[in-house]
């Protein structure tokens, strides 16, 4: 079985500070690890993903994520927050059953001016 | 710049009528998925489908949901009769088979069950 959970279901940071969002993913299998983001009344898009080519996974809008297996980590990171990035973002895994994933809770990122 | 399209965007029904949700899939991908998305629960995997084949609705409640792909352009996910702790936004995604292939979302259903 797989599983991730999202520490946090709420983050708040001011406009220009870091952005960290935490996962961590429970998986018998090697884990493919995903981050997606949803703004209000759309759908969720894909940030980035990682599949075991590198450790660090860059992905759109400035944010990129460190995949630590010692640490069952996939932490997500952005140097500077920005107020179009107040969203919420979910963790997800697959590898058990084809590209199905299993999401984490979510967490709700809020940018203060 | 391919997407999943899914109709309604919003549907407001009284309890006990049945729902139907549409969704087109992008053109190629092979593996479908139903989620629902509600505050309580999060994300929830309703109905997995490959190559139009049903790979897993252990999530779907049996009794009033069904999911159906009657062909590759359309996915199609029922609820008769309606409850109102039905009422959740419900999502399509579709993509290719493969553990690294992502997920492409549509932009959801908002199904409010009076």
């Amino acid at each position: 079985a797989q599983s991730v959970t999202q520490l946090g279901s709420h983050v708040s940071v001011s406009e220009g500070a870091l952005v960290l969002l935490r996962c961590n993913y429970s998986s018998s299998v090697p884990p493919y690890l995903f981050w997606y983001v949803q703004y209000p009344n759309q759908g969720l898009q894909l940030l980035l993903k990682y599949t075991s080519a590198a450790t660090l996974v860059k992905g759109i809008n400035g944010f990129e994520a460190e995949f630590k297996k010692s640490e069952t980590s996939f932490h997500l990171t952005k140097p500077s927050a920005h107020m179009r990035d107040a969203a919420e973002y979910f963790c997800a895994v697959s590898g058990n059953a084809g590209n199905m994933l299993t999401f984490g809770g979510g967490t709700r990122l809020m940018v203060k001016p | 710049d391919a997407r999943v399209t899914q109709t309604p965007r919003h549907k407001v029904t009284e309890m006990g009528q049945e729902v139907t949700m549409r969704c087109q899939p992008i053109l190629g991908h092979n593996t479908v998925f139903w989620y629902r998305q509600t505050m309580m629960q999060g994300l929830e995997l309703l109905a997995y489908f490959r190559n139009r084949a049903p790979l897993d609705d252990s999530g779907m409640p049996k009794d009033r949901f069904s999911a159906e792909m009657p062909d590759a352009t359309l996915a199609t996910l029922k609820i008769q009769p309606s409850e109102p702790r039905d009422s959740a936004v419900y999502f399509c995604a579709s993509g290719f088979e493969g553990l690294d292939s992502p997920l492409h979302f549509g932009n959801g259903t908002r199904l409010t069950v009076t």
